[in-house]
């Protein structure tokens, strides 16, 4: 079944402004993941943030995760064309051995 | 040097045909998995082998059978294929089994049935 859920599904900004995407997921996790696919490639992770941490950053992005909601966020600042792609969060739902990917969210920078 | 490859990357077939397709990690990986990605973009695990074993089957057809040679190497074999197998199958590799590890992706092989 289905674990993470992205909203929005689509996502158009203008260069050097700021995404949020968010990520809902339905049972108990050991972490969560996002993945970037760019068109026609196979996905690249970006970050992992563990249940028991609250906020994580690599560079430009800021991922988030609050349990209590199971939620996540994941914000990437002064976006640039390259930024284009689908992002996917991805969640270790306790005891699956497994990740469990959402729709995604297909982020346009438009230059 | 490419971490997760698979071949073919486009497959264009008839229904009732049988194909393979064949992925490979250079990595060192023990463990290697199987995605389909349907028209939504929807990711859907499919199976995970764990140094040759079998760890997940996600209650998929038994058209599709999955066979590792060794632990560097998982192929997906499909039997009698139907229209709804149309989709982009990717392979994965991680450290571990489990979803504490990162996962490598390959470039995917898009199957079309005709």
């Amino acid at each position: 079944s289905q674990q993470g859920e992205e909203d929005p599904q689509a996502l158009s900004i203008q260069e050097g402004e700021n995404a949020t995407m968010n990520c809902s997921y339905k049972t108990s996790i050991n972490n969560l993941q996002w993945y970037r696919q760019n068109s026609g490639r196979g996905l690249v992770h970006l970050i992992l943030i563990r249940s028991n941490e609250r906020e994580k950053h690599s560079g430009r992005l800021r991922v988030t995760l609050d349990t209590s909601k199971k939620s996540s966020s994941l914000l990437i600042t002064a976006s640039r064309a390259a930024d284009t792609a689908s992002y996917f969060c991805a969640t270790d739902p306790q005891g699956a051995q497994k990740l469990v990917f959402g729709q995604g969210t297909r982020l346009t920078i438009n230059p | 040097d490419t971490a997760v490859s698979q071949t073919p990357k486009y497959l264009v077939t008839q229904m009732g045909n049988d194909k393979s397709i064949k992925c490979e990690q250079n990595l060192g990986h023990d463990t290697m998995y199987w995605y389909k990605q349907d028209s939504k973009k929807f990711l859907k695990i499919m199976f995970s082998y764990n140094n040759k074993e079998l760890i997940i089957n996600e209650t998929v057809p038994n058209r599709f059978s999955p066979k590792s040679p060794d632990k560097a190497h998982l192929n997906l074999h499909i039997n009698s294929l139907e229209l709804g197998d149309s989709a982009v199958y990717f392979c994965a590799s991680s450290v571990n089994v489990g979803g504490r590890e990162t996962q490598y992706f390959g470039p995917g092989t898009r199957l079309l049935v005709l």
